[in-house]
């Protein structure tokens, strides 16, 4: 049973727009969210990351929510731009073990 | 300062045979984790080591696999023998260790896979 779930597989978006990539979770023992992004032929790349205790964290154009009672996050990229174009991981942590979900493709059109 | 580094990069072989898989951790990294990624699914845990010590090995999918760090450098993961199903990118990757009392958050680096393909 998938404890995260990224049920989209696929977000196409225009340059400067915003992009909203959403993650549900079901185990409520995770206490660290992180995003990954991943380039094809490469290893995932830490982006951003939220504590349980947080709803918010913003780093530059990347912004992650916390709604911890939906047991629901998203990554916002705002403006969006070409080099976004990646595959994107939402993960959770339990002490030292990362859950990942499925990713979602985003394709940012020029 | 390299990053995570992972050979091969791509290992083509037939059912029945062995594959051994290497990590070199990020320089001073005592955390190295092995995780796989199957064909469009999500990226799964294999097991976590601390220095040469298995701290984890709770996905682990069989006796089928053989991870060991020895001397708490660089890693293996070996598969024998492969099966169809072990077919897909296997990922390694390491963190610093954090202060006592603190936890790791998850902020992991990443190498770039051995994808593994059993025909």
């Amino acid at each position: 049973d998938q404890q995260v779930k990224q049920n989209s597989p696929s977000l196409s978006v225009q340059e400067g727009r915003i992009s909203i990539l959403n993650c549900d979770y079901t185990n409520s023992m995770f206490d660290y969210f992180l995003w990954y992004k991943k380039y094809p032929a490469e290893g995932p790349t830490f982006l951003i990351s939220i504590s349980s205790i947080k709803d918010k964290n913003e780093d530059g154009r990347f912004t992650v929510f916390l709604n911890k009672s939906a047991k629901h996050l998203s990554l916002h990229i705002v403006p969006s731009q070409p080099g976004d174009s990646a595959v994107y991981f939402c993960a959770a942590s339990e002490w030292d073990k990362l859950t990942f979900g499925k990713g979602i493709t985003l394709s940012v059109r020029p | 300062e390299a990053g995570v580094t992972q050979f091969p990069s791509h290992s083509v072989i037939e059912k029945g045979q062995t594959v051994t898989l290497r990590c070199d951790p990020i320089s001073g990294h005592d955390n190295l984790y092995w995780y796989r990624r199957v064909m469009g699914k999500e990226i799964k845990f294999l097991l976590h080591f601390v220095k040469e010590s298995k701290q984890d090995e709770s996905g682990m999918p069989n006796n089928r696999f053989l991870a060991e760090r020895t001397g708490g450098t660089y890693s293996t993961l070996k598969v024998q023998p492969a099966e169809l199903e072990d077919s897909g990118v296997y990922f390694c990757a390491s963190s610093q260790d954090k202060l006592a009392g603190e936890r790791n958050t998850g902020e992991l680096f990443f190498g770039e896979g051995s994808r593994l393909t059993v025909l």
